[in-house]
């Protein structure tokens, strides 16, 4: 019964570099989402993802933010040329039905990107 | 537009003591969901309670209820007896009708001195 899994827990990079954050959901969701979560500050939503397909990511910065979910493996956020802005909190989520029919959000505990 | 208001940015109480946390939200949905979720030390956020708009009864769930008021778009969660292990922060979030996602609210720093 393992629930999300996100690694790795804490990531630092140094600006420029480029940073892989990984998730893997609940066993049988095909609904990912991706939170970032700036300190003191509520998560705000970046993408939401089915399998092999971005449903919605009207949360994500337009450059350096990509975000995928092959059909075999886990759901991958990728930040380009990383800035210090960038250090924050990704949390990532994910849940059985669609978005439109969603219920509630399994959360992961989040990967910590300090960005130096 | 949509909003989620938690003004208490941080709370302490004694242990054993009652505690409220307040939400205020904004929709122009009629149809709506409102959420709280717990996000201890550890960093995971864990469900507490969802509830539909329609639905206006409050929600008892051991020290935990919900007062959920439409009148005044408020989502009230009060922890009864508090204990050590309820300090974590607490999000509300509101998810609109057809929305993708949640909108989560600022967070409640709860802090419950033994």
């Amino acid at each position: 019964n393992a629930g999300v899994m996100q690694n790795p827990r804490h990531l630092v990079r140094r600006r420029g570099q480029e940073a892989r954050l990984r998730c893997s959901p609940v066993k049988g969701h095909s609904h990912v989402y991706w939170y970032r979560q700036l300190p003191e500050e509520g998560l705000k939503f970046m993408v939401y993802l089915q399998k092999e397909n971005i449903i919605d990511e009207s949360g994500m910065p337009k450059e350096r933010f990509s975000a995928e979910f092959p059909k075999e493996g886990p759901s991958i956020l990728r930040i380009q040329q990383v800035v210090r802005g960038d250090s924050a909190a990704y949390f990532c989520a994910s849940s059985p039905r669609a978005g439109r029919q969603l219920e509630k959000l399994f959360f992961g505990s989040g990967t910590q990107l300090s960005v130096l | 537009a949509q909003k989620v208001t938690q003004a208490q940015t941080e709370i302490s109480v004694v242990e054993k003591e009652d505690v409220t946390l307040d939400c205020v939200y904004e929709t122009r949905d009629t149809t709506y969901y409102l959420f709280w979720y717990k996000q201890p030390p550890s960093g995971e956020l864990v469900f507490l309670i969802r509830r539909n708009s329609f639905d206006e009864q409050n929600e008892i769930s051991g020290r935990y209820s919900w007062n959920f008021q439409k009148s005044t778009s408020s989502f009230n969660f009060t922890i009864t007896a508090s204990q050590v292990v309820d300090s974590a922060v607490y999000f509300c979030a509101l998810r609109q009708t057809g929305a993708n996602n949640l909108f989560f609210g600022t967070g409640t720093r709860l802090t419950v001195i033994p």
